[in-house]
């Protein structure tokens, strides 16, 4: 099983709709959990770290349940800025090494 | 505030040269990752630094690839000599044991090994 599993997608959604990426993670012993977003040819940057059971940044609402080791992220209103490629990161090793998905592919469509 | 500087951002050599990629993390980070990306094998940790020291190497690929964290501002990956398939983007990311670990990421150097 691989450490990290998500959808590659491509999602292509209309500008406004709702999108929900789904990740399941191996490793039960993780403590932390993050959302990346990269764009083409760019670094991973940073969206949401995820605390607790789930947490909500504006338009981005991340939820974690630990018991099925698995983490979901909901975009509203998706605009076509969100375009890009959408990476679920648990953490391993005591909290400081990462394991990176290979992503879900979002494009936000006119 | 500066985040973390890569360089260059650009490399272009020939199998067999020596490759010197450049890192410098955020300031008062304490953790150093150096990543390596392809199309077919998506984003993998080759190396990670914590207060300078190398913790775990195990992702480095082989013997021609090396890395040095001789201080807190610096470090930098080797590749001697350099083949084609180590062609990629090349990424470093620091993080601070204070925070909630969240890695931030340079610009990355792509390399091109002809």
């Amino acid at each position: 099983r691989k450490e990290v599993e998500q959808d590659p997608g491509p999602f292509n959604v209309p500008e406004g709709a709702t999108v929900a990426f789904n990740c399941t993670y191996s490793n039960s012993a993780s403590q932390s959990f993050f959302w990346y977003r990269q764009d083409c040819r760019k670094e991973p940057k940073l969206l949401m770290s995820v605390y607790s059971s789930g947490n909500e940044d504006g338009r981005f609402t991340a939820q974690l349940n630990r018991a099925s080791q698995y983490i979901s992220l909901l975009i509203r209103d998706s605009k076509l800025s969100d375009s890009a490629t959408y990476l679920c990161v648990p953490s391993t090793g005591g909290g400081n090494k990462l394991t990176f998905g290979t992503g879900t592919q979002l494009k936000v469509e006119l | 505030d500066a985040g973390v500087i890569q360089s260059p951002r650009h490399e272009v050599t020939e199998m067999g040269q020596e490759v010197t990629l450049r890192c410098k993390p955020i300031s008062g980070h304490d953790y150093l990752f150096w990543y390596r990306q392809t199309m077919m094998r998506g984003l993998e940790l080759l190396i990670y630094f914590n207060n300078n020291v190398p913790i775990d190497d195990s992702g480095m690929p082989e013997d021609r690839f090396s890395a040095k964290m001789p201080n807190a501002s610096f470090s930098t990956l080797k590749i001697q000599p350099s083949e084609p398939r180590d062609s990629a983007v090349y990424f470093c990311a620091s993080s601070s044991s204070t925070g909630f670990y969240e890695q931030y990421f340079g610009p990355g150097t792509r390399l091109t090994v002809t």
